[in-house]
């Protein structure tokens, strides 16, 4: 089984909501990622739980905010997001260094 | 910093005419080139992984090689429903902070019945 689930599949919000975007994996993989891909655009990283540790891409800004509960679990929790952010969020997840198996994607909209 | 290039950008071919997709990329150290497809509104589907120079992995009408700075994606006698975005990544050794995949910007491909 190499699925990925990701909740909710569409979500719109205005900017001064608070929502979060929930990811899980039952392959027992011990790394986790969420990227962003705007529209025509190849996924860029935002974050990764390895090992239960956060590593952060610089450019994402403080308005995204992961967490990890377990390892089979990663949330993204949204805030004051602008409409730039509008994207499809994906979450993916692959033992150590090897590949990477993606969820379906929540495609955001920020009014 | 780690580069990926993927040519062409699109590629309409007409059902059974065989092509290949090409990726050049730019690593300090390769641990791992990943081919993806994906379709519109969906997260990506992974095909396949190639960890060193002449490698080759296939897969029903979809086989993939590897040299020092280039991977192709040759595609046999497609058929309509390979019709998707093709996307090359890189993990590699040189990657500060996030250690994650990094993209190219994929092939548009289109089979026309």
């Amino acid at each position: 089984d190499t699925e990925v689930t990701q909740t909710p599949k569409h979500l719109v919000m205005g900017m001064t909501n608070k929502k979060s975007l929930k990811c899980e994996q039952h392959m027992g993989h011990r790394a986790m990622y969420w990227y962003k891909q705007k529209a025509k655009k190849p996924p860029e990283l935002m974050f990764v739980y390895s090992y239960e540790k956060l590593s952060i891409n610089e450019s994402v800004p403080s308005r995204f905010s992961p967490e990890c509960p377990n390892s089979s679990l990663l949330n993204l929790h949204l805030h004051a997001l602008q409409p730039e952010d509008s994207a499809l969020y994906l979450c993916a997840s692959s033992e150590t260094g090897y590949e990477q198996y993606f969820g379906p994607g929540t495609r955001l909209t920020v009014t | 910093e780690d580069q990926v290039t993927q040519s062409p950008e699109a590629l309409r071919l007409q059902e059974g005419e065989s092509s290949s997709l090409n990726c050049s990329y730019t690593v300090s150290g390769l641990r791992g080139l990943f081919w993806y497809r994906q379709d519109p509104g969906k997260g990506p589907e992974f095909l396949f992984t190639l960890y060193s120079a002449g490698e080759e992995k296939e897969k029903e009408r979809l086989k993939a090689t590897l040299t020092k700075k280039e991977s192709f994606l040759h595609i046999t006698a497609p058929k309509p429903e390979d019709s998707a975005t093709y996307l090359c990544a890189v993990h590699s050794y040189s990657g500060g902070g996030a250690d994650g995949l990094t993209f190219g910007k994929g092939t548009h491909l289109i089979i026309q019945p």
